[in-house]
């Protein structure tokens, strides 16, 4: 049973360019959390979603920012026009349903040049 | 919302003795309460997590208790080897939920096992 899987591992993206993350959650869990971690600090809180809704974005920036969970495929976490202040590593997590482990994957780290 | 407090922010221990890490949280209604581990360049690893029904619970090496009235919790590690050098971040659920969604996490805790 293959983790949760997160690609790209590192991206690059300009001032002003969109970045564009994905989450495989493990085989079997329908809800997707993302993580933002900055360097030397704990992880943040952005946004929980299950198949096609979004439960609590309570932790995502109100611009720029958007997730998804689509029917099929893995879940995006969208940034347009990304800024040098959006570079951190990015985690998903998934899991089974409420009020259950969530289980983390490598995280994809960007850095915006 | 929730708010975790987590000391120390680094502890070194020599090799074989124990480590312990402490956590502070603000909802008293909370009641999942995960640690992860970390290493360099990777994700967080869930390693153990209790529930408030029971005040400790072990998995060989580690054991967390919790504190319900004092509202904190602790990871005990013993007999500590090389491999366990890394940051554990403790973590809480908002406004009394009893699972992962919206976690809450520490500012980790740096572990370095000397030889």
């Amino acid at each position: 049973n293959a983790g949760v899987m997160q690609n790209p591992r590192h991206l690059v993206r300009r001032r002003g360019q969109e970045a564009r993350l994905r989450c495989s959650p493990m085989k079997g869990h329908s809800h997707v959390y993302w993580y933002r971690q900055l360097p030397e600090e704990g992880l943040k809180f952005m946004v929980y979603l299950q198949k096609e809704n979004i439960i609590d974005e309570s932790g995502m920036p109100k611009e720029r920012f958007s997730a998804e969970f689509p029917k099929e495929g893995p879940s995006i976490l969208r940034i347009q026009q990304v800024v040098r202040g959006d570079s951190a590593a990015y985690f998903c997590a998934s899991s089974v349903g409420m009020n259950t482990e969530a289980f983390f994957g490598q995280g994809t780290r960007l850095t915006v040049v | 919302g929730e708010n975790v407090e987590q000391h120390p922010s680094t502890l070194s221990v020599q090799e074989g003795d124990s480590a312990v890490i402490k956590c502070t949280y603000s909802d008293s209604a909370s009641n999942y309460f995960p640690w992860y581990k970390q290493e360099l360049g990777k994700g967080p690893q869930l390693i153990i997590d209790i529930r408030s029904n029971v005040g400790e619970k072990k998995d060989q090496r580690i054991a967390v208790t919790l504190n319900k009235t004092a509202k904190h919790f602790s990871l005990h590690i013993t007999e500590t080897q090389p491999e366990d050098s890394a940051v554990y971040f403790c973590a809480a659920p908002p406004e009394g939920g009893g699972g992962a969604d919206g976690l809450t996490f520490g500012k980790g805790t740096h572990l370095i096992i000397q030889p």
